[in-house]
């Protein structure tokens, strides 16, 4: 089983910083991982699916990198904005099963 | 995206009674189907895996006749919550692919929120 740790817990940022948080997991055991951004009472929203080393995505202000060999991936938001503000979920997989093993999550809170 | 609809969003019943949980995916075929449950300050933890038209693999420690998924068509999923007591409260999500195993989206529905008096 998968030990996935994410960091930090919650995050207050004022409108307009920058800010990453970091996604760890094993590094013996990697085939893939997803990025989720979880609003308040809305579906969580599937961001990023990445699986090689050195691998980088990008999706308007958010961007991910991911670390295969270390066992790390790190999300960027670059220019915080309000609705950025919610909680985001990694969920690394150790092999093909579909079974993503979820964080507990960074919850963003961006002040306007 | 894909969109996943969950019903209903919240659920309050007597212990003993059965509820249950509807997942559709709306605008595409969903090979696979996925229900998690979480608990107050816990991650969501894996319940079940189903594919359609064959039986659900449940991960250890979760009980297949206490929570038992049917995944009858491409685009729906049922969990019912069997004699639910007050430890079944929790919030259950489900999510679904259609795609290739471990690195396809899963696409999540808006969870129910189960409370048993």
């Amino acid at each position: 089983i998968l030990n996935v740790e994410q960091s930090p817990q919650s995050l207050h940022v004022q409108e307009g910083d920058s800010t990453n948080f970091t996604c760890s997991f094993p590094s013996s055991n990697f085939y893939a991982l997803h990025w989720y951004r979880w609003e308040t009472a809305k579906s969580p929203e599937a961001l990023f699916v990445m699986t090689l080393n050195g691998d980088e995505k990008k999706k308007g202000r958010i961007s991910a990198t991911l670390n295969t060999k270390e066992g790390y991936s790190y999300l960027y938001i670059k220019g915080s904005q309000p609705e950025d503000s919610a909680t985001y979920l990694c969920a690394p997989l150790g092999d093909s099963s579909y079974k993503l093993i979820f964080g507990s999550g960074t919850r963003l809170l961006v002040r306007p | 995206g894909a969109v996943v609809s969950q019903h209903p969003s919240w659920v309050i019943c007597k212990s003993g009674t059965s509820v249950k949980i509807e997942c559709r995916s709306l605008d595409f075929q969903a090979t696979t189907m996925f229900w998690y449950r979480q608990f107050p300050k816990q991650s969501l933890m894996l319940m079940a895996t189903s594919n359609e038209g064959s039986k659900a693999t449940y991960e250890q420690g979760v009980e297949k006749d206490k929570f038992l998924i049917n995944h009858a068509s491409l685009t729906l999923s049922t969990l019912t919550v069997t004699s639910a007591h007050p430890e079944d409260s929790s919030f259950y999500i489900c999510s679904a692919s259609g795609g290739t195993p471990g690195t396809d989206t899963q696409y999540f529905g808006p969870g129910t929120r189960l409370t048993v008096l």
